[in-house]
């Protein structure tokens, strides 16, 4: 079975300051999708980034980047230069390449930048 | 904003009645899945349809059912609502089944009392 973890439960930030996010990811499948979204107090889960397991090439879009290393099965995110609009709940999430696509989400880490 | 639609956007319910949300999916996608999102926690996987017939189940009680219509559209039934159903319940569309995205609603928040 497959478990998405992420560590940190709430993490406080001054604006502008550099913040990262870690998801820590299990399964034995070797052909997997690993996403990111967001979750702000609205409800809705915005979708930031997809990954496939064979592409460990690290993206850099604006001010957000991810850092996918298959040799410990993390995706981390990280936020540079802060903003108060990126406080939310942001969630790490698993998919695999096999029967249907549900995703299995971590539970979540709450990011509250501050002005 | 994905193009993905739910109503009613909160509900008040009372245990042991029914309940039916809905759910519209973005254009050109065919697949939709619900979640059930509890206070504090990550989404849930309940059931997934794929042209009109359920194509995979989590871990809920068979008064968890659904239906898909041939625009695409879905419906989420529960029946004898139990305090713990309260939650928010997600719908996301994709264009497929594997290797696809899955774009989110804004979600139908339920409360059962």
């Amino acid at each position: 079975a497959q478990k998405v973890t992420q560590a940190q439960t709430e993490i406080s930030v001054v604006e502008k300051e550099d913040v990262t996010l870690d998801c820590v990811y299990e399964t034995r499948d070797t052909t997997y999708y690993l996403f990111w979204y967001k979750q702000p107090p609205s409800g809705e889960l915005v979708f930031l980034i997809r990954r496939n397991s064979f592409d460990e090439q690290n993206e850099i879009s604006g001010r957000y980047s991810w850092n996918f290393q298959k040799s410990t099965s993390s995706f981390n995110f990280t936020i540079t230069a802060s903003q108060v609009v990126d406080s939310a709940v942001y969630f790490c999430a698993l998919s695999l390449n096999s029967g249907y696509s549900t995703l299995t989400f971590g539970k979540g880490t709450m990011l509250l930048v501050s002005p | 904003e994905t193009g993905v639609t739910q109503s009613p956007t909160h509900l008040i319910k009372t245990r042991g009645q029914q309940v039916t949300l809905r759910c519209s999916s973005q254009s050109g996608h065919n697949t939709v899945s619900w979640y059930q999102q509890a206070l504090g926690q990550g989404p849930q996987f309940i059931f997934q349809y794929y042209r009109e017939e359920e194509n995979g189940r989590g871990n809920f009680p068979p008064r968890f059912s659904g239906l898909q219509f041939p625009n695409y559209s879905s419906e989420l039934n529960v029946n004898a609502l139990e305090l713990d159903d309260s939650a928010l319940y997600l719908c996301a569309s994709s264009r497929g089944l594997l290797q696809e995205t899955q774009y989110f609603g804004p979600g139908t928040r339920l409360l059962v009392l």
